[in-house]
């Protein structure tokens, strides 16, 4: 069974300042896709960014880009220039051939102004 | 914006009552997806239903769990016998097809459900 480990349950970062969180994940399957989601304290869960594994070029949208390391099977979130905004819990995700998602515990983030 | 609607936002039950949770995914999705999250813990799936019937579960989704498509546009989530443990935040998904046409899952805002 797939697995998805997020061992920093708490970051916290500097505003304009960057932060990697940090994600792994085990899996027999070759094909799949990984993702970040972002969980305000609305608990609206918002998705960030997704990464296809058959793509070596690591997915970039705006300030927000991952590190892919399919060999490694690792999966970090980098922040940069990071704003108040940015605070929440944020979640890995993998979703394989059975189309769910498998959630990691999450990291809670904190701006510091 | 298309956007999954889920009613009501906070469901108060006592124990042992069944409950109905409501979705709207987006009109044009085929694939639909019930997720919980208890309190401060990671997001769980629980079902996933495509062409009107389940393609995958959990083993969290018993027999006290039912999904429906009743009339082409809501997706129910029924639990018949609360239970205190099933306290949670329940999040619809949908998204056009499956992973390998990697189609995103979009979330609904989740129905915050209170059993007492």
């Amino acid at each position: 069974a797939q697995t998805v480990t997020q061992s920093q349950p708490e970051m916290s970062v500097q505003e304009a300042e960057t932060v990697t969180l940090s994600c792994t994940y085990d899996t027999s399957e070759s094909d799949y896709y990984l993702f970040w989601y972002k969980q305000p304290p609305s608990r609206q869960m918002i998705l960030v960014i997704r990464q296809e594994a058959y793509k070596q070029q690591n997915a970039t949208e705006n300030r927000f880009s991952v590190n892919f390391q399919k060999a490694a099977k690792s999966f970090s979130l980098k922040i940069s220039d990071s704003q108040l905004g940015d605070a929440a819990m944020y979640f890995c995700a993998y979703q394989g051939s059975q189309g769910n998602l498998i959630f990691g515990k999450g990291t809670k983030l904190s701006v510091k102004p | 914006e298309p956007e999954v609607t889920q009613t009501p936002s906070h469901q108060v039950t006592q124990m042992g009552q069944e409950v109905i949770l409501r979705c709207v995914p987006i009109s044009n999705h085929l694939y639909f997806y019930w997720y919980r999250q208890i309190l401060g813990q990671k997001v769980e799936f629980l079902v996933s239903f495509y062409n009107n019937e389940i393609s995958e579960k959990s083993e969290i989704f018993d027999d006290q769990f039912s999904v429906e498509r009743p009339d082409g546009s809501n997706f129910t989530l029924k639990i018949r016998s609360t239970k205190l443990e099933d306290s949670a935040m329940y999040f619809c998904a949908s998204s056009e097809a499956d992973s390998f046409l990697s189609y995103e899952q979009y979330f609904g805002p989740g129905t915050r459900l209170t059993v007492t």
